[in-house]
Order: structure tokens, then C-alpha cells, then sequence
């Protein structure tokens, strides 16, 4: 079956600290995965796309097939990068599925 | 704001009532998708429009949810006979041809209670 985990539901550093969300996926198939953020009181918001392989506002991930892993990480975390983070899963035989974990609260503390 | 749009943002309803949310993508999208999200956990897909055509409903969706887009443009998410189990979050999102399948732009929601 298709899944996305993300085994934090809630991740707590201080600031300077180093950052990484975990994210696990199941899939068969070719993934192509997807990081988005949600701050507080805004729309979800892309963050990076694996294909990309871009850094954004400090943040990189890197598709480990291997493990089934796409972690996001930070070397130094800042405080506004306190945020919901979502993982994402876009299946390749789809149009418009995506599946999606649950989110990890990310919370910087000063 | 040129983002997508989405009203009402929340919605108080009692059980039984139906509700009608709106969603205005961004100009020119021609892909357009309700999800809908509840507390702690990610959005979950509902259905999905490319231009006028509804291309794919989830089959977690039940009859008593429907959804048009007249014309390619906004979009209307319709829920009859609520029950209290439809207390959510519902996200519009649209996409324009050419940019990846996961590469989407949200609307702000539209959170309903049901009493």
C-alpha cells in the first residue's frame, strides 16, 4: 500500500540547533516526493520537490531509495521556522493523488 | 491576493443542513483539487477537476458530497445532509499544466463544524 509517515508529530529544537523532519514512504513504483509548510494562520506552501534537489530557506532533502526515507533537514533552525511540515507522496500512475503524512510540528525554541 | 481563494473561510452548521463551499483557483490553473484535512493529520484527496471535467473522486467520498466546476473556472464543493463526522478543514487547490503533480497552490480553507 502507498503511505507516507512521519513518525514526529511534534519536533522541538533550539534555535542554531541542527533540524531534521523525517519522513517515510511506501511505494513500489518510481516516487517523487514533496515537502510543504504551513505557518501559522497561512496556506499550505510548497517547500522542495526531491526532483529539484534545491535548497529553500536553509532546508534540503535528499530521496533515499534505499530506506524509503526523505528527511528534511536544517543545519542551524531559526525561529521562524517554527511551522507545521508535511510530507508528500506523488504516485506515478496518477493524475492527482497525492498521499500525504501526517505532519510533524516543528517548534524553535529561542 | 491572486491566490486561490476559498469562502466561506468557516461554516457553523447543524446536523442535517446542507453546505456549500466555493473556490476560486488562481487565473489560467487548469487542474483544480478538494482536499480535506482534520485534526492532525495531513489533507486527504476528494476530488480532482481538470478544466470542467471531474476526472477522479476518492472513493472515501460519499454521495452526499458533490462537486461541480462550471466552465473551468471556480469551483463548488457540496456537502448534503451533514453529519457531524464532516467537521473538517476543506482545501482547494489548483495547479497549471505544465508544473509537477505535487507542485500545488492552496487556498486558505474553509474549516465547518457540524452540531
Amino acid at each position: 500500500a502507498q503511505r507516507v509517515t512521519q513518525p514526529e508529530k511534534l519536533l522541538s529544537v533550539f534555535k542554531g540547533a541542527p533540524v531534521e523532519l523525517k519522513c517515510n514512504y511506501s511505494y513500489s513504483g518510481s516516487p517523487e516526493l514533496f515537502w510543504y509548510v504551513q505557518y501559522s494562520r497561512q496556506r499550505l506552501q510548497l517547500l522542495l520537490r526531491h526532483i529539484s534537489r534545491e535548497s529553500i530557506k536553509g532546508f534540503t532533502a535528499d530521496l533515499n531509495k534505499g530506506e524509503t526515507s526523505f528527511h528534511l533537514k536544517k543545519p542551524f533552525a531559526q525561529e521562524e521556522d517554527s511551522a507545521m511540515y508535511y510530507c508528500a507522496l506523488s504516485v506515478g500512475d496518477s493524475n492527482y493523488q497525492l498521499i500525504w503524512g501526517a505532519g510533524t510540528k516543528l517548534i524553535i525554541k529561542p | 491576493d491572486t491566490g486561490v481563494s476559498q469562502n466561506p473561510r468557516h461554516k457553523i452548521t447543524k446536523r442535517g443542513q446542507n453546505v456549500t463551499f466555493r473556490c476560486d483557483p488562481i487565473s489560467e490553473h487548469n487542474r483544480l483539487y478538494w482536499y480535506r484535512q482534520t485534526l492532525g493529520q495531513g489533507p486527504e484527496f476528494l476530488t480532482y477537476f481538470q478544466n470542467e471535467a471531474q476526472l477522479e473522486k476518492s472513493r472515501l467520498l460519499s454521495d452526499r458530497f458533490s462537486a461541480e466546476r462550471p466552465k473551468g473556472s471556480f469551483s463548488t464543493l457540496e456537502i448534503q445532509r451533514t453529519e457531524q463526522g464532516d467537521s473538517a478543514m476543506y482545501l482547494c487547490a489548483s495547479r497549471p499544466l505544465g508544473l509537477a503533480k505535487g507542485e500545488l497552490f492552496f487556498g486558505e480553507g474553509s474549516r465547518l463544524t457540524v452540531l
